[in-house]
This record gives structure tokens, C-alpha cells and sequence, in this order.
């Protein structure tokens, strides 16, 4: 089935540790995002690939980082996660034209 | 700087009694507005896309349409399984990115 895989679909992490959250999609698309999805402040965005090779900063990137070394995959690592970044992530892609935009499951970390 | 609104934050209809949802955005030059649903501890499920004012889309029980300032989705005879969040989310020009607003909590009871 065509789509967006997140990995784990649940963590619960120690404060300071690192983590990588994974994110693979069979839909070849080019643009890749992730978000994050907090109560009372909707969907925003951390990090995003236009295509395989780069990445761009979003809204709050502070605290991540991400790679994009192939088309399917786009991870997304925490270097050190602190409380703030309980959050819910969600991985989505779109093609080149910003058509097909489709989300992931979401992975629900809390930081601990 | 691209800015979505949604209002109400939330809101409670009995079966059968329509209504609508409104988005409020600003972006320099939109290349899409988007609507999607969202389940309790599901990613977001895409509805609609409008491209240009006075475009309209439907969906069963639901039709989004679009002016240059907002777009509303209106829900005509909701059943429970209307129950949702409901976002909505804009695409400027030269940006592939989407900036959400912060959804519509959408509840129908029987």
C-alpha cells in the first residue's frame, strides 16, 4: 500500500538521550516534511526536503536535525531531547507541484 | 509572513444540522488551500484542495469552497462519523511547505 512510514509509533525517552525518529515513503515523491503537533497550537513544521540532498529549517528547528540522503527516506534526530519536545511528529510528502501532500501515522514521544 | 485561522476552535451539532467551518488566511500568493480530517491518534487525511477563488469542492456530505480572503467548509446533515478535527492549511508561491491553522474540533451527537 502506497504511503508514509513512521517509526516507532510510540516512545518514551530520558531526558538528554538521543533519538532518531524514522520516516520512509514508496510514493517517490521529491518534498518531504516533518511536523509537530502540539495541543493548542496545531501543526508546525520543523524541518522539510525540497529533494534528495536538501534540507530546509521550518517554523521551530531548534533541537533537531534531519538528512535526506535518498528519496524515501527523510529521518529526523534528536541530539539530545529535552521535556519540550513531547510532542506527537508527523512525517508527510508531497511531488514537486505541492499535489499528493499526505501524512504519516505520527509517532507520540515523550520526553522524560 | 503566511497566517491561517480557524474558527470556532470547536463546535457541537446535533445530527442532521448543518453547518460551517471557516479558514481565514493571509499568504503573498497562494498556490492552494487544503483541507484535511483528523482522527483521534491518526495523521491528517486529505479532503480537498482549491486553487482560485470561487472554486468549490465536494465530498459526500461535505464542500469546501474559497474566496481570496477565506474558505469555508460547510457540512450539510452531519452524521457522528463526521466527528473530527478538521484542519486547514495554505501552500504560498515558491514553497512547497504547508502552514496549518489550528483546526476545528467538529463533534455530532446522535
Amino acid at each position: 500500500i502506497a504511503g508514509i512510514t513512521q517509526a516507532p509509533t510510540s516512545q518514551i525517552l530520558a531526558a538528554g538521550r538521543r533519538m532518531t525518529l524514522r520516516c520512509t515513503q514508496d510514493m517517490r515523491h521529491n518534498a518531504m516534511y516533518w511536523y509537530r503537533q502540539d495541543l493548542g497550537l496545531g501543526l508546525r513544521l520543523i524541518h522539510y526536503s525540497n529533494t534528495a540532498g536538501t534540507t530546509g529549517k521550518g517554523e521551530v528547528p531548534d533541537g533537531y536535525s534531519v538528512s535526506r540522503a535518498n528519496t524515501d527516506d527523510f529521518p529526523l534526530t534528536l541530539a539530545s531531547a529535552v521535556p519540550s519536545q513531547t510532542s506527537v511528529y508527523f512525517c508527510a510528502s508531497s511531488d514537486w507541484q505541492g499535489k499528493g501532500y499526505t501524512f504519516g501515522s505520527g509517532t507520540r514521544l515523550t520526553v522524560v | 509572513e503566511d497566517q491561517v485561522t480557524q474558527s470556532p476552535e470547536a463546535l457541537r451539532l446535533q445530527e442532521g444540522e448543518s453547518s460551517s467551518l471557516n479558514c481565514s488566511y493571509t499568504v503573498s500568493g497562494l498556490r492552494g488551500l487544503f483541507w484535511y480530517r483528523q482522527d483521534p491518534g491518526k495523521g491528517p487525511e486529505f479532503l480537498f484542495t482549491l486553487y482560485s477563488a470561487g472554486e468549490e469542492k465536494e465530498k459526500e456530505r461535505l464542500k469546501a469552497t474559497l474566496t481570496k480572503k477565506e474558505s469555508f467548509l460547510h457540512i450539510t446533515a452531519p452524521k457522528p462519523e463526521d466527528s473530527a478535527t478538521y484542519l486547514c492549511a495554505v501552500r504560498d508561491q515558491g514553497a512547497q511547505k504547508l502552514v496549518f491553522g489550528q483546526g476545528t474540533r467538529l463533534t455530532i451527537n446522535p
